[in-house]
């Protein structure tokens, strides 16, 4: 199956600071990408969806001037988490999703990188 | 709106089949039936899908019942491995507008035991 990456894994950074972390499709050109945070124990929340040269779509309650999205290639999407505070601390994952298929396709996702915010 | 129903956990012996159910009684004509599951801090891996055909690959099996109202979907021979939250999501096909983003609900927790 095709792998999307996310870098890094983990992350400590302190309050106020911003953060990007990566989301690379590795073997297969995604045109659209998906980002999601999950809470312990909740399910994951879909932040935003952004395809390749186009401005981020945000969900409802999702701040896009503190996530700011960039997908300027096909292969990398960017969120950097502005002037991060504690609540921000969460799972960020991403999911990379290809071409056109017409019928039924799958969705790739990423490990997920952990955030802290101290 | 949550358009699908799983029991929130269930215990599976290691070596048995698990099943695991899944209940869309609103789906449309045209929309799949997903499956994914999450391991523990992971991201979510993807299982299957179909439309109304029993569907079958290497890591498990699709059962959608002939109303396609609800599905099952069965890992033959459950590992401690095979432990994780696992998702039944409906969605449309692709049709080149639109997003089609995954919707999570909260899953079934699957606990595989020794």
């Amino acid at each position: 199956g095709a792998v999307v990456s996310q870098h890094p894994s983990r992350v400590i950074c302190k309050s106020g600071t911003s953060v990007k972390i990566e989301c690379r499709s590795l073997d297969f050109q995604a045109t659209t990408m998906f980002w999601y945070r999950q809470f312990p124990k909740q399910s994951l929340m879909l932040m935003a969806t952004s395809n390749e040269g186009s401005k981020a779509t945000y969900e409802q309650g999702v701040e896009k001037d503190k996530f700011l999205i960039n997908h300027a290639s096909l292969t990398l999407s960017t969120l950097t988490v502005t002037s991060a505070h504690p609540e921000d601390s969460s799972f960020y994952i991403c999911s990379a999703r290809s071409g056109t298929s017409g019928s039924g396709y799958e969705q790739y996702f990423g490990p997920g990188t952990r955030l802290t915010v101290t | 709106d949550a358009k699908t129903t799983q029991p929130t956990s269930m215990d599976c012996a290691e070596g048995r089949a698990a099943n695991l159910p899944c209940n869309h009684s609103t789906i449309s004509g045209n929309e799949y039936v997903y499956w994914y599951r999450q391991i523990h801090s992971q991201g979510p891996q993807y299982i299957i899908h179909g439309l109304k055909n029993n569907e079958t690959n290497e890591m498990a099996s699709l059962i959608i019942t002939e109303d396609r109202k609800s599905s099952t979907l069965i890992l033959p021979h459950a590992t401690l491995r095979d432990t994780a939250v696992y998702y039944c999501i409906v969605r449309p096909p692709y049709s080149g507008a639109g997003s089609y983003q995954l919707t999570f609900g909260k899953g079934t927790k699957l606990s595989v035991i020794p």
